[in-house]
């Protein structure tokens, strides 16, 4: 079945880059679905942050863009996030999930959280 | 980008229909059919509901139902159960090629 599973360390010092890595199973990155990243502040709503295709094609939330990096490794049938700068305001749960024609997350991951504090 | 506007919260009695509604502009929601709608359980990963305004995945009841008019799209929830009671958020792809959530809708089940 399809299982989508984030890692990464869950407390990042501010000023520092915060990485994460989606490793996906039950399908093929490579097989025409397109990979995301969400976030979720504590009490907060869903912010989407950006998109990927295995090509290598990526789409950016404008806000986060400056800070923000999504890669894909087919080879390992995962995908990844590098957010540089990180602040107080970054602290989320950090969900990945497979998109459906770029605009629909019909599978997610159970999500992460990280926390930006020294 | 701007979020989505989604009432804070709704509610109504076990049985009956409520509707949530999810406001954009041409952008976005009325400028695409690709509005998706999800259900959020406390400190659970979100669950597609509703995808490209009105279609059900499978195995999802056909209780919950999507439309939209101009710039609104709409989750309707027919026959309310206490089950139902979650965070419902929409989404909606935008003319930048990105995408745009809304700031999620409470339903209280009384």
């Amino acid at each position: 079945q399809v299982q989508l599973q984030e890692s990464g360390p869950g407390l990042v010092k501010p000023s520092e880059t915060l990485s994460l890595t989606c490793a996906v199973s039950g399908y093929s990155i490579s097989s025409g679905y397109y990979g995301g990243w969400i976030r979720q502040p504590p009490g907060k709503g869903l912010e989407w942050i950006g998109t990927i295709y295995h090509s290598g094609s990526t789409y950016y939330n404008p806000s986060l863009k400056s800070r923000l990096t999504i890669s894909v490794d087919t080879s390992k049938n995962q995908f990844s996030l590098k957010l540089t700068s990180v602040t107080a305001a970054d602290t989320a749960v950090y969900y990945c999930a497979r998109l459906v024609g770029a605009t629909n997350g019909d599978y997610w991951g159970q999500g992460t959280l990280v926390t930006v504090s020294s | 980008q701007s979020a989505l506007t989604q009432p804070a919260s709704v509610s109504g009695s076990p049985g009956q229909s409520i509707t949530i509604s999810c406001t954009g502009t041409s952008s976005d929601v009325g400028g695409y059919n690709y509005v998706s709608w999800y259900q959020q359980h406390p400190v659970k990963a979100p669950k597609l509901m509703i995808y490209d305004v009105s279609n059900r995945p499978s195995g999802v009841s056909n209780r919950f139902s999507g439309s939209k008019s101009g710039n609104t799209a709409s989750l309707t929830i027919s026959g309310l159960q206490a089950e139902d009671e979650a965070d419902y958020y929409c989404s909606s792809y935008t003319s930048s090629s990105t995408l745009v959530f809304g700031g999620g809708t409470k339903l209280t089940v009384l």
